[in-house]
C-alpha cells in the first residue's frame, strides 16, 4: 500500500513569495503523481498530473516535479497570491488502475 | 466541462437511519469513487467501481455499501448510520485508461452529520 506524506502541514507566507510544497511516497513503483487543490468546504480540483515516464509538468505559475528514485514530488508556486490560499493535496497511483493514495495536505495561507 | 454532482451539500440524520448519498457524473466515465475526509486523517477511499454493477472495496468499507446500476450514477449507502460516520463525503470519477486520462474529477462534497 502506498503511503503519501506531505510537509509542511501548514504554511503561511506573504504575497509574492515563491514557495515549495513537498510530497513523499513509500513505494517507488508509482504510476502517476497528481496534485490537487481544495478550497474550504469544497471538492478537489486537479492541478497537475505527472505520468511515471515524465519528470515535471507546468501550468502557469505552478510547476510540479517527480523523482521516483527518491520517492519525492514537489509543487512549486511562483509569485504567490492571496487567491492561492487553499489546501494542496498530493496523490499517487500504484499498480491498481485508477486507485489513488492521498497525502493529508498542506494548508497554504498567502496574506496580502 | 466535466461535472460531478452530489445530491446534497449538507445532511443531518439520526443514529440507525439508512442513508443514501447519490453521485452523478456527465462525462461517461467508467471509474467512480467514494471517499470520506476527516480532519487529521485526510481522504480515505471507501469503495470504487470500474463499471456498471462492479464494485471494489477501498480502505474503509465497513458500515457502507454501494450501488452502480447505471454508468453515470454511483450511490453510497450507510445501512445504519452511526455517529462515527459524521464526515465529509466526496465522490469522484475518471475515465478508464492510464496516463493523463486518469485525472479524477471531484464533486462538491456532502457534509453528513449523524446525531
Amino acid at each position: 500500500k502506498q503511503e503519501v506524506t506531505q510537509i509542511p502541514a501548514a504554511l503561511s507566507v506573504p504575497e509574492g513569495e515563491n514557495l515549495v510544497l513537498n510530497c513523499s511516497f513509500t513505494d517507488s513503483a508509482i504510476y502517476n503523481l497528481q496534485w490537487f487543490r481544495q478550497d474550504p468546504g469544497k471538492g478537489l480540483t486537479s492541478l497537475l498530473l505527472i505520468q511515471s515516464s515524465q519528470r515535471e509538468q507546468t501550468s502557469g505559475r505552478l510547476n510540479a516535479s517527480l523523482d521516483k528514485s527518491s520517492g519525492r514530488s514537489t509543487l512549486y508556486i511562483a509569485a504567490s497570491q492571496p487567491g492561492d490560499s487553499a489546501t494542496y493535496l498530493c496523490s499517487g497511483r500504484g499498480s491498481t488502475l485508477g486507485r489513488l493514495y492521498f497525502g493529508r495536505g498542506t494548508q497554504l495561507t498567502v496574506w496580502p | 466541462d466535466v461535472k460531478v454532482t452530489q445530491s446534497s451539500r449538507y445532511l443531518v440524520k439520526r443514529t440507525g437511519e439508512k442513508v443514501f448519498l447519490e453521485c452523478v457524473q456527465d462525462m461517461d466515465h467508467e471509474n467512480m469513487f467514494w471517499y470520506r475526509q476527516d480532519p487529521g486523517l485526510g481522504l480515505r477511499l471507501i469503495y470504487f467501481s470500474y463499471d456498471v454493477k462492479m464494485k471494489e472495496k477501498g480502505d474503509i468499507p465497513e458500515g457502507y455499501s454501494v450501488s452502480r446500476e447505471k454508468k453515470e450514477r454511483f450511490s453510497l449507502i450507510l445501512e445504519s448510520a452511526s455517529t462515527n460516520q459524521t464526515s465529509m463525503y466526496l465522490c469522484a470519477s475518471s475515465p478508464r485508461g492510464g496516463g493523463r486520462r486518469e485525472t479524477q474529477y471531484f464533486g462538491p462534497g456532502t457534509r453528513l452529520l449523524v446525531l
